[in-house]
């Protein structure tokens, strides 16, 4: 089993609406979670940090569940902008990061 | 402020030559990873270096592979004897102290083509 996993999609979303999707992740032991988004050819940039109360920035949501060791993202009010895929990260040892393989979101208009 | 950078952007090479690729990490960014993406393909962590220290060297692929960092700040990775399948994006990520001190930040990365 992979330490972290992401369903690859693609998510197909029509302008406006609303989209969530789920990472889970292995290790028990993890305590930094992440969300990044990936453009095609481009490398990752760090969309938000994902705390345990739950935040929020703007029209995304993050929110990490513990108990069924999952992290989710939820994007609100979609624009064609945020067709990208989209990387969960997790921490392992010594902080190290265990990416998943993305999740691919597409937005229509 | 600056970002990581790398060079080369893109590097074609014949296969069985030796490539260095480099990366400059965000100043004051004490850790630095390397990673490696081919196409449709997911991240795979090669190595991390806490200054000058590589104490996680698990993701290298074979002892054709190799890093170092020196001054605390910019690393090389360097692939002898290159083959086909080492094409791929190759991509550096710095952060403060560790992965876990809010998250780190990408290059642009280096493209390999290896014919």
């Amino acid at each position: 089993r992979k330490e972290v996993e992401q369903d690859p999609g693609p998510f197909n979303v029509p302008e406006g609406a609303t989209v969530a999707f789920n990472c889970t992740y292995s290790n028990s032991a993890s305590q930094s979670f992440f969300w990044y988004r990936q453009d095609c050819r481009k490398e990752p940039k760090l969309l938000m940090s994902v705390y345990s109360s739950g935040n929020e920035d703007g029209r995304f949501t993050a929110q990490l569940n513990r108990a069924s060791q999952y992290i989710s993202l939820l994007i609100r009010d979609s624009k064609l902008s945020d067709s990208a895929t989209y990387l969960c990260a997790v921490t392992s040892s010594w902080g190290k990061l265990q990416f998943g393989a993305g999740t691919q979101v597409v937005v229509t208009p | 402020g600056a970002g990581v950078s790398q060079s080369p952007s893109n590097k074609v090479t014949e296969k069985g030559k030796d490539v260095e690729l480099r990366c400059d990490p965000i100043s004051g960014h004490t850790a630095l990873y390397w990673y490696r993406q081919s196409l449709g393909q997911g991240l795979e962590f090669l190595i991390y270096f806490q200054g000058n220290s590589a104490p996680d060297k698990s993701g290298l692929p074979s002892d054709r592979f190799s890093a170092e960092r020196t001054g605390g700040s910019v690393s090389t990775l360097t692939i002898q004897r290159t083959q086909q399948e080492d094409s791929a994006v190759y991509l550096c990520a710095s952060s403060g102290a560790g992965a876990s001190m809010g998250g780190q930040y990408f290059g642009p990365g280096t493209r390999l083509l290896v014919l």
